[in-house]
C-alpha cells in the first residue's frame, strides 16, 4: 500500500520568514503534484513533478522532486499571509496500471501570522 | 469554460437513503475521478473512469457506484446512505497522463 507523508502537518510562521514542507512516500513514481485548498474551498494545482531532479517555481513557492529518495520539498520564500492554506501534495505510483490515480498525503495547514 | 460542475453542494441525508452525486465537465477530459475528503484529512479516491463505459475501483469504493456514459458526466450513486459517509466530495478531472487533476467545488453530504 502506497503511503504518502507531509510534515510537517501544522506550520506556523511569521511574514517574512523562509520555510520547508516535506512529502515523502513509500513506493516506485516519477509523478508527484501540489495542490492548495483554503478553508471550505476545493483544491487548486500548484505545481506538476514528472521526473527525478524536477523544479518548479511560482511566485514564493518552489517546488522539487527527488525520486530517488522519495521526497518532495515545497519551499516557502518569504512567506505573506495570503499564503496560509493547507497544502497537500499527492503521488501516481509507476505500477498501477495507468488512469493517473492519486494517493494524497494528509496535508500541511500553513498559517502566516501578519 | 466552466470546468467541473458538481451538484449538489450541499445535502442532508437519512440513514439508509440513496442519492445521485451529479459531476460533469466541459474541457473534454478523458480521465475522470471521485474522492471524498474527511475532516482534516487528505483526499481518498472513491472510482475513476479513463473513458466513456470504463470505469474501475480506488481505494474506498464500498458504498458506492458509478457510471460513464458519456465523456462529461460521472455521477456517483451511494446506496443505502450511513453515518461513515458522511464527508466532502470533490469530482476531478484530467486530459491524459501527468495532466493537474482539475477539482470541482464539493458535494458536503451529512447522514443522519
Amino acid at each position: 500500500e502506497l503511503k504518502v507523508e507531509q510534515n510537517p502537518l501544522f506550520l506556523s510562521m511569521q511574514e517574512g520568514k523562509n520555510y520547508t514542507i516535506y512529502c515523502n512516500y513509500s513506493t516506485t513514481s516519477d509523478r508527484l503534484y501540489w495542490y492548495r485548498q483554503d478553508p471550505g474551498k476545493s483544491l487548486e494545482s500548484l505545481f506538476v513533478l514528472l521526473s527525478n531532479g524536477a523544479v518548479k517555481q511560482e511566485g514564493r513557492l518552489m517546488a522539487s522532486l527527488d525520486t530517488k529518495a522519495r521526497l518532495s520539498t515545497l519551499h516557502i520564500t518569504a512567506a505573506v499571509h495570503d499564503l496560509s492554506a493547507t497544502y497537500f501534495c499527492a503521488v501516481d505510483p509507476i505500477l498501477t496500471g495507468g488512469g493517473n490515480k492519486l494517493t494524497f498525503g494528509t496535508g500541511t495547514q500553513l498559517k502566516v501570522e501578519l | 469554460n466552466a470546468g467541473v460542475t458538481q451538484t449538489p453542494k450541499f445535502r442532508i441525508l437519512k440513514i439508509g437513503q440513496s442519492m445521485t452525486l451529479q459531476c460533469a465537465q466541459d474541457m473534454n477530459h478523458n480521465y475522470m475521478y471521485w474522492y471524498r475528503q474527511d475532516p482534516g484529512m487528505g483526499l481518498k479516491l472513491i472510482y475513476y473512469s479513463v473513458g466513456a463505459g470504463i470505469t474501475d475501483k480506488g481505494e474506498v469504493p464500498n458504498g458506492y457506484n458509478v457510471s460513464r456514459s458519456t465523456t462529461e458526466d460521472f455521477p456517483l450513486r451511494l446506496e443505502l446512505a450511513a453515518p461513515s459517509q458522511t464527508s466532502v466530495y470533490f469530482c476531478a478531472s484530467t486530459v491524459d497522463w501527468g495532466g493537474p487533476q482539475h477539482f470541482g467545488d464539493g458535494t458536503r453530504l451529512s447522514i443522519l
